[in-house]
């Protein structure tokens, strides 16, 4: 299986900061590497696929970028509703695997 | 507007087996643009792939749980199922459902169920 590492496993930012997550696969994906988000209690929502593309309805302020063992995941300015566990996820190879996650709160 | 509903018992016993069902609404499981999949998340984890199945009956399992998961789909109630067999105290977690978009180029799992929590306990 391909194991997909995330950083920091926690972060703590103002509203209006800059936040920045980055993904490391094990071995080379491409670009095919999704972010989710998920509140708590709640399933997790797919904000970008494919690396950069924005999935449809997600504000603008969620980016991604990266290819084939390295990703960053953006938020350009934290909003209090953005306040969630991001994970990235690949699905080059079968079984798609899942970072441990980024808990995001506000400091 | 593809909505996804998972639905079981949320309590088995050790070793018996899990049997849960997802139910789509404003779409088809049969539409050939999509596998459908079930992924779990133990309580304060991550998230794990199970499997995944196509209106056809394709499967693909998780290779961590393979010798004990069946995946199967009936497009005439418009649903797909998961069954985990001789289950254990680990196997505890929030079961989701999720429209798949896998294909030869990559995938992501765009639409998901609310969830389901199944406890194994005696």
């Amino acid at each position: 299986d391909i194991q997909m590492t995330q950083s920091p496993s926690s972060l703590s930012a103002s509203v209006g900061d800059r936040v920045t997550i980055t993904c490391q696969a094990s071995q080379d994906i491409s670009n095919y590497l999704n972010w989710y988000q998920q509140k708590p209690g709640k399933a997790p929502k797919l904000l970008i696929y494919d690396a950069s593309n924005l999935e449809t309805g997600v504000p603008s302020r969620f980016s991604g970028s990266g290819s084939g063992t390295d990703f960053t995941f953006t938020i350009s300015s934290l909003q209090p509703e953005d306040i969630a566990t991001y994970y990235c996820q690949q699905y080059d190879n079968l079984p798609p695997t899942f970072g441990q996650g980024t808990k995001v709160e506000i400091k | 507007q593809v909505q996804l509903q998972e639905s079981g018992p949320g309590l088995v016993k050790p070793s018996e087996t899990l049997s849960l069902t997802c139910t789509v609404s404003g779409g088809s499981v049969s539409s050939g643009s999509y596998y459908w999949s079930w992924i779990r998340q133990p309580p304060g984890k991550g998230l794990e792939w199970i499997g995944y199945i196509y209106y056809s009956g394709s499967t693909n399992y998780n290779p961590s749980l393979k010798s004990r998961v069946t995946i199967s789909v009936d497009t005439s109630k418009n649903q797909f199922s998961l069954k985990l067999s001789s289950v254990t105290a680990a196997d505890t977690a929030v079961y989701y459902c999720a429209r798949d978009r896998y294909s030869d180029f990559g995938g992501y799992m765009d639409v998901w169920g609310k969830g389901t929590t199944v406890t194994v306990s005696s």
